[in-house]
């Protein structure tokens, strides 16, 4: 699986718009981008995923760049729930697949 | 959004003891897995099981662990003989297809 580059820790205020970037020079073909957060110490939670298309649910948007090397997941009203370890992470695109955990980028969300 | 719960929460034993841990998914999924994170440190793949046997399992997935759906329906993770460093929370994820995989709340594993 491709490697990922995150920012170690970010912050936004409430309301805003929070941008997490997130680089993957490497990633193939059949390959995908999905997004993850934990929250303190919980499971970790699915976000979003994509392939190439940019894709948007009620959770967030993930604008992936044209030749994919990059992708930003975009929380479009951050609230201090949203604080949280955003986790970037290139998958195959076969079932089944584990999922390799970075360090994520820190997102703190002040009020 | 499936759900998944995880008993029991918190799980303190002896050094050299044998826990189970159970992840119980609330519908039916295909793929299974678990995952451990020592405190302060990345989220760590162990073992993934599909069809009734183990699909992929890493290097921290010993002789010491084992995984079985006993009756269909729960997923559970064995340690046989605990030792220290396995102290972590330990997270059952569950998937249908395509990669998206739901995570559990975790068991905190304390080991003595």
């Amino acid at each position: 699986d491709a490697k990922t580059t995150q920012p170690p820790s970010m912050d936004c205020a409430e309301g805003r718009a929070a941008n997490l970037p997130c680089n993957h020079s490497t990633i193939s073909g059949n390959e995908y981008v999905y997004w993850y957060r934990q929250i303190h110490s919980q499971g970790p939670q699915y976000i979003i995923h994509g392939l190439k298309n940019n894709e948007t649910n009620e959770m967030a948007s993930l604008i992936i760049t044209e030749d994919r090397k990059s992708s930003t997941l975009i929380l479009p009203h951050a609230t201090l729930r949203d604080t949280a370890v955003y986790y970037c992470i290139v998958v195959r695109g076969s079932s089944g697949d584990k999922l390799t955990f970075g360090t994520g980028t820190r997102l703190a969300v002040r009020p | 959004e499936p759900e998944v719960t995880q008993t029991p929460s918190h799980q303190v034993t002896q050094m050299g003891q044998e826990v189970i841990l159970r992840c119980v998914p609330i519908s039916n999924h295909l793929y299974f897995y678990w995952y451990r994170q020592i405190l302060g440190q990345k989220v760590e793949f162990l073992v993934s099981f599909y069809n009734n046997e183990i699909s992929e399992k890493s290097e921290i997935f010993d002789d010491q662990f084992s995984v079985e759906r006993p009756d269909g329906s729960n997923f559970t993770l064995k340690i046989r003989s605990t030792k220290l460093e396995d102290s972590a929370m330990y997270f059952c994820a569950i998937g249908l297809a395509a990669d998206t995989q739901y995570f559990g709340p975790g068991t905190r594993l304390t080991v003595l």
